[in-house]
């Protein structure tokens, strides 16, 4: 079995300042970790993905994320945020012959001018 | 016209109304899903269909019914609902039932049940 946790339910910034969402997973075969983003009265839409190969993962709209196994993490980050940024992040791990995803509870993102 | 698209976007429904959900996909894929996403909890996936064949059923009541007719439209029929299940239900696709991590989302159906 798979899980997902998301170490914190909402993260407040200041906008253009650094940002690390925080996520681990647990699972008994080699994973692959996704995050998602969804912006307010909107449907998710996929950020980055981690299947194989270089451990850092660039996505869409400056965010990356590292793929550390040792500590069964998969944390968010970008160096620095904006106002746009605001919305709600769920990371999610699919492997082995279970192709289907698993979705943490999500952290909300809320960036401040 | 936008990859995912759902109808409606917001649903009033009593305990004793019949209703439907519409989604449709114009991307070209296989696979298609249904989500519930409630506050506070993770995304729940309901059903899986690939090549319009339902391949999963994640144990949902059956008071909800899908139906894809082809693999652009998946319908989600709603009847005798309960409370509880109001929610926001996302539609889904994707290229291959194997890549179901590589989701393309709709906007989802905001659904409350009086």
């Amino acid at each position: 079995a798979q899980s997902v946790t998301q170490l914190d339910s909402q993260v407040p910034v200041f906008e253009e300042a650094p940002v690390e969402l925080r996520c681990n997973y647990s699972s008994s075969v080699s994973v692959y970790l996704f995050w998602y983003v969804q912006y307010p009265n909107q449907g998710l839409q996929l950020l980055l993905k981690y299947l194989s190969g270089s451990t850092l993962v660039k996505g869409i709209n400056g965010f990356e994320a590292e793929f550390n196994k040792s500590q069964t993490s998969f944390h968010l980050r970008k160096p620095s945020v904006h106002i746009s940024d605001t919305a709600e992040y769920f990371c999610a791990v699919s492997g082995g012959s279970n192709y289907k995803l698993t979705f943490g509870k999500g952290t909300l993102l809320t960036v401040n001018p | 016209e936008t990859g995912v698209t759902q109808t409606p976007r917001h649903l009033v429904m009593g305990m004793t109304n019949k209703k439907s959900l519409k989604c449709e996909q114009h991307l070209g894929h296989n696979a298609m899903y249904w989500y519930k996403q409630s506050a506070k909890k993770p995304l729940e996936l309901m059903f899986v269909y690939n090549f319009k064949e339902q391949t999963e059923n994640n144990s949902v009541p059956s008071r909800f019914s899908p139906e894809c007719p082809n693999s652009s439209h998946l319908f989600l029929h709603l009847h005798t609902l309960q409370p509880e299940d109001s929610a926001l239900y996302l539609c889904a696709s994707s290229q291959e039932v194997t890549r179901a991590g590589e989701l393309f989302f709709g906007e989802g159906s905001r659904l409350t049940v009086l």
